[in-house]
């Protein structure tokens, strides 16, 4: 079936450095990428899309890169706060409203 | 407040014995949804709605139905429920279609035994 696949699953980090997710989808005719953070015992909350007619887009410390010919996008967070642990979910359209996400990827950042 | 309102947060429940989740939205969304989440799989979409009576299946819609009766509301319902059906349901909505910023619902517990 279409999927999207994200890694790494657990990511720890030390504070202050760069994090980067990675996720690859394979419905060609995908067109929005849309980044969730979720806090423990908390709902998804959209940080951060990317459009298929932009490269990348940044929001102060978190950006997205897309490249449409290989099918992938990655998040990138940059001096990482402990206040950015939580479990980070990219996602792809397939057939255009059915979101498919990734298995998530459990962001530590240590103080 | 904007929000998305799910009911109940918590539930136990038996094999087989019907029951309904309800989720709200008071944003005037045009889309809704309902997701699953399981440890390692991340969210999959049961159902999603485009507007009132139009409603589609998602990646992971056996066991379940879903109506649209009216705008602002979405329940899903099992008819059935088992225990491979207990899991962390999300109801979602967004201004127009699933190629917007999706708004969450708290969650909802599902526990079959």
């Amino acid at each position: 079936g279409e999927n999207v696949e994200q890694h790494p699953s657990t990511l720890s980090v030390q504070e202050g450095d760069s994090a980067v997710i990675k996720c690859t989808y394979s419905d060609s005719a995908s067109n929005y990428f849309p980044w969730y953070k979720q806090e423990l015992g908390k709902r998804p909350q959209l940080i951060i899309d990317i459009r298929s007619n932009v490269g990348e887009k940044k929001d102060q410390r978190i950006a997205v890169t897309l490249n449409k010919t290989a099918k992938h996008f990655s998040l990138h967070i940059t001096e990482t706060q402990p206040e950015d642990s939580a479990v980070y979910f990219c996602a792809a359209p397939f057939n255009n409203n059915d979101m498919r996400f990734g298995a998530g990827t459990r962001l530590t950042v240590k103080p | 407040e904007a929000q998305v309102t799910q009911n109940p947060r918590y539930l136990i429940t038996v094999t087989g014995k019907k029951l309904t989740v309800t989720c709200s939205q008071n944003m005037n969304h045009e889309y809704m949804s309902w997701y699953r989440q399981d440890p390692g799989l991340g969210l999959r979409q049961i159902y999603y709605s485009m507007n009132v009576e139009v409603t589609d299946k998602g990646d992971v819609p056996e066991g379940y139905k879903v109506s649209r009766k009216e705008k602002r509301n979405f329940p899903l319902i099992l008819e059935s429920p088992s225990p491979n059906q207990t899991s962390l349901y999300f109801c979602a909505s967004s201004t127009r279609d699933g190629n917007e910023k999706l708004f969450f619902g708290s969650g909802t517990q599902l526990s079959v035994l």
